[in-house]
């Protein structure tokens, strides 16, 4: 299974963008990009998942780098209700398993 | 509509004692997983299924067993508690289609003393 690496830590300001980044080199072209995070106390829940191409939803958007080694979670307005571990996920969809394995993830400290 | 459904939420176990934390989900979902989250770590997959009747091991599945008897449940059971399974369980389910999210329950706090 491929393996992505994010910073442990990152503070932000309330009402401001945040660029939660990770590094996935060995991503293979069949890996699919996820980003679930983990509210205190709570499971984890999904926020944006891509491919190849730039994706934007309701909650935030996912920016891919053309040679898929690394990519962006953008949160374009941080409130404090965004403080969360962060975790950055490939997922192979062509292996059969369809497991998602955890990293440590990105805590994100939202500051008022 | 009520999503993946643990129970129970929290439990207090002696060692060498067996239970069976459970897990349902109403959306229809082929695949259901199970994992463990240690304090200041990430989630460490125990099991997981594709399907009713097929499981398989994941990262740390010594320990524990499971099984997929309905599409709809996917309990976990430890055979004979110790004090290194204390942690908080999560169970997730989606589909396993291209383009999927996966729905994860409240977690189970487990303590074994």
């Amino acid at each position: 299974d491929a393996k992505t690496t994010q910073p442990n830590s990152m503070e932000s300001n309330e009402e401001e963008p945040v660029h939660l980044p990770c590094n996935h080199s060995t991503i293979s072209g069949t890996d699919y990009i996820h980003w679930y995070r983990q509210l205190p106390s709570q499971g984890p829940e999904y926020v944006i998942h891509g491919l190849t191409s730039n994706v934007n939803n309701r909650m935030a958007s996912l920016a891919i780098a053309e040679d898929r080694k690394s990519s962006t979670l953008i949160l374009h307005r941080a409130t404090l209700r965004d403080a969360a571990v962060y975790y950055c996920i490939l997922r192979d969809l062509t292996s059969g398993t369809y497991k998602y394995i955890f990293g440590t993830g990105t805590r994100l400290k939202v500051l008022a | 509509n009520a999503g993946v459904t643990q129970t129970p939420k929290f439990q207090v176990l002696k060692t060498g004692q067996s239970m069976t934390l459970q897990c349902a989900q109403d959306m229809n979902h082929e695949y259901m997983s199970w994992y463990r989250q240690d304090p200041g770590m990430g989630l460490r997959l125990i099991h997981y299924s594709v399907g009713a009747g097929i499981t398989d091991q994941g990262e740390v599945p010594n320990g524990y067993n499971v099984s997929r008897s309905t599409t709809e449940d996917f309990p976990l059971r430890l055979l004979s508690a110790a004090p290194s399974q204390t942690s908080v369980y999560f169970c997730a389910s989606s589909f396993t289609g291209v383009n999927t999210e996966a729905f994860f329950g409240q977690g189970t706090r487990l303590t074994v003393v």
